[in-house]
């Protein structure tokens, strides 16, 4: 079984729509959890991270960890084109070692 | 402060030969991590380095070894290339390694095997 697992798209949402990207874990111990946009063609860059229960929001992204579930999402309002890209979501296990699902391809139509 | 930053960009090898990948960390940062990845597989954690000690090592035969110098630079070698070993070869680092910490990653170097 993968650390993560993550739905694999390809999503398409309408501009200015939600966005809603899905992950689960399968390490009960993992603390924190995080979102990466990748780019085609492009190194990763990170989001959000998120290491409590509930929602955590940065502007048009919103994050949210139930630890009970295992499970962490990400939604982004309002989606532009510019959001059209790879999500990767990722969790810190022992140590200093991540464990990456293998992505979510958004494309957002205008 | 600068990011992480990785050379080559770019890199064309035939089967057999091996190559070495550089890592410069974000200053402070003396945790660095590799990963490979490729369009079927995604990112896959090769090793992570910490104060020049090989912390942890992901399922990746040993032909990729690494190491890191006391400036936290590290480098990537493979040796033997084959040609499933085309990738991108992403590094990240952290800061301190121990509690919950966040992984930044360098552009990446494209290695292609022919």
């Amino acid at each position: 079984q993968k650390e993560v697992e993550q739905n694999s798209g390809p999503l398409s949402v309408p501009e200015g729509a939600i966005a809603s990207l899905n992950c689960t874990y399968s390490d009960r111990v993992s603390q924190s959890f995080f979102w990466y946009r990748q780019y085609s063609g492009k190194s990763p860059e990170l989001i959000m991270s998120i290491y409590s229960n509930g929602d955590k929001e940065d502007g048009r992204f919103t994050a949210q960890l139930n630890k009970a579930s295992q499970y962490v999402s990400l939604l982004i309002r309002d989606s532009q084109p510019s959001d059209s890209a790879t999500y990767l979501c990722a969790t810190e296990g022992t140590g200093n070692q991540f464990y990456f699902g293998t992505g979510t391809s958004l494309t957002v139509i205008p | 402060k600068a990011g992480v930053t990785q050379t080559p960009r770019y890199l064309i090898k035939t089967r057999g030969q091996q190559v070495t990948l550089s890592c410069s960390p974000i200053s402070g940062h003396r945790s660095v991590s590799w990963y490979q990845q490729t369009p079927g597989q995604g990112l896959q954690f090769l090793f992570e380095y910490f104060s020049e000690t090989q912390r942890n090592k992901g399922n990746f035969p040993g032909r990729f070894s690494g190491r890191q110098f006391s400036n936290s630079r590290s480098e990537m070698n493979v040796s033997t290339l084959e040609l499933g070993d085309s990738a991108l070869y992403l590094c990240a680092s952290s800061s301190a390694g121990y509690d919950t910490d966040t992984q930044y990653f360098g552009p990446g170097t494209r290695l292609t095997v022919l």
